[in-house]
């Protein structure tokens, strides 16, 4: 069965370029979630995606961040004029809802390093 | 008040021993903590779970136990394997909503 899946795997770019990082949630899944990881820290939550619901963009560090979700199913997450500071491990995951509360299931993660 | 304290950072322990990472919460709003588990180059997995409403549960070598009054809660591994080997990291939400993790235990089991 297929699980969650993320590409691309590596992204390497230079500073000021834009980046998209694209997230495939398991099939049937309503709830799809971004965390980032940082070298040596934990996640830090980015954005939640739960059905036709507008989109919690709470965790989302700056207004260069972006995320859209086509037809309740991929997702895309965008940054823009990426910085240094945004190189890190970017996890999707998505969750079935089909219960309170459910399992979130991840993917292997973005690497994205900006030069 | 959404912050989740992990300790430790770090954890050697000798094949066929007991595992220990500890977790505290702030936010009494949570009503879930799951345990991730996750090796390089992997997204985390999740390993086990637990409800405020029981004080313990266990997997297999894999034990949760919650306080809510002191709004602790601790794994345990026992019998620790080489293939546990792994980054671990607490979390905790309420509903559905977005997890908040702890920032991870590297755990190295040492023959």
């Amino acid at each position: 069965g297929a699980g969650v899946s993320q590409s691309p795997s590596n992204k390497v770019t230079e500073k000021g370029k834009d980046v998209e990082l694209r997230c495939d949630p398991i099939s049937g899944h309503t709830a799809l979630y971004w965390y980032r990881q940082s070298l040596g820290q934990g996640l830090e939550f980015l954005i939640y995606f739960q059905g036709n619901s507008a989109p919690d963009k709470s965790g989302l560090p700056s207004d260069r961040f972006s995320a859209e979700r086509t037809g309740g199913s991929v997702s895309t997450l965008t940054i823009q004029r990426t910085q240094q500071e945004d190189s890190a491990v970017y996890l999707c995951a998505s969750s079935l809802l089909s219960g309170r509360p459910d399992t979130q299931y991840f993917g292997p993660g973005t690497r994205l390093t900006v030069l | 008040q959404q912050q989740v304290k992990q300790s430790p950072q770090s954890l050697i322990v000798q094949k066929g021993g007991i595992s220990i990472i500890n977790c505290a919460y702030e936010n009494t709003a949570f009503d879930y903590f799951p345990w991730y588990q996750q090796f390089p180059g992997k997204g985390p997995a999740l390993l086990i779970a637990i409800r405020p409403d029981v004080s313990e549960k266990k997997e297999g070598r894999f034990t949760i136990s919650f306080n809510k009054s002191a709004k602790q809660f601790s794994l345990h591994i026992m019998d620790s394997q080489p293939g546990d080997s792994a980054t671990y990291f607490c979390a905790a939400n309420f509903g559905n909503e977005k997890l908040t993790f702890g920032t991870g235990t590297r755990l190295t089991i040492i023959p």
